[in-house]
């Protein structure tokens, strides 16, 4: 079993749409979760840092479920912009696991 | 300010060859990282190193493969005897501090190796 398991992609959907992604982690002693986003060909860059308590930025709502070992990520209002492989990570003392990732595409 | 930096870009390599690839963090990090991205793959952590030393060692796929950092700045992977199986990204990351948890780590653009 991977570390850390994502929905498999890829997301189609049109511009405006509300989605969501889920990843689980299967190591209860992780310490900090994250959403980074990788772009085609390039770099993963970090989205944003899941807490607790829930977390949300602009369009964008983290919430981690530590019970459960469960993460979420929910994307309102879908620009096209958004279209890129958004990635659940978590980190575990000097080292970040990454999950496979989830590929969105926001169509016009 | 300048980002992390690799060196090369692109790599195309014969089997059994030996690679140098080249990270170059961001000023003032005193903790780097190297993962690897398969075609289709998440993220595969590979060694991470806080100042000069390496308390992490255990993705490293084989005996082939080693990395060292120097003066707390520039770090080499290399890839002795290539094998097809390590054709990837090979990306490089680096934060303030060897803390994970807490520390934002940024990362270069890859070097794309290809092992033919």
């Amino acid at each position: 079993r991977k570390e850390v398991e994502q929905d498999p992609g890829p997301f189609n959907v049109p511009e405006g749409a509300t989605v969501a992604f889920n990843c689980t982690y299967s190591n209860s002693a992780s310490q900090s979760f994250f959403w980074y986003r990788q772009d085609c060909r390039k770099e993963p860059k970090l989205l944003m840092s899941v807490y607790s308590s829930g977390n949300e930025d602009g369009r964008f709502t983290a919430q981690l479920n530590r019970a459960s070992q469960y993460i979420s990520l929910l994307i309102r209002d879908s620009k096209l912009s958004d279209s890129a492989t958004y990635l659940c990570v978590v980190a575990q003392g000097g080292k970040l696991i990454f999950g496979q990732g989830t590929e969105l595409s926001v169509k016009p | 300010g300048a980002g992390v930096s690799q060196s090369p870009s692109n790599k195309v390599t014969e089997k059994g060859k030996d690679v140098e690839l080249r990270c170059d963090p961001i000023s003032g990090h005193t903790a780097l990282y190297w993962y690897r991205q398969s075609l289709g793959q998440g993220l595969e952590f590979l060694i991470y190193f806080q100042g000069n030393s390496a308390p992490d060692k255990s993705g490293l796929p084989s005996d082939r493969f080693s990395a060292e950092r120097t003066g707390g700045s520039v770090s080499t992977l290399t890839i002795q005897r290539t094998q097809q199986e390590d054709s990837a990204v090979y990306l490089c990351a680096s934060s303030l501090v060897g803390d994970a948890t807490s520390y934002e780590q940024y990362f270069g653009p890859g070097t794309r190796l290809t092992v033919t």
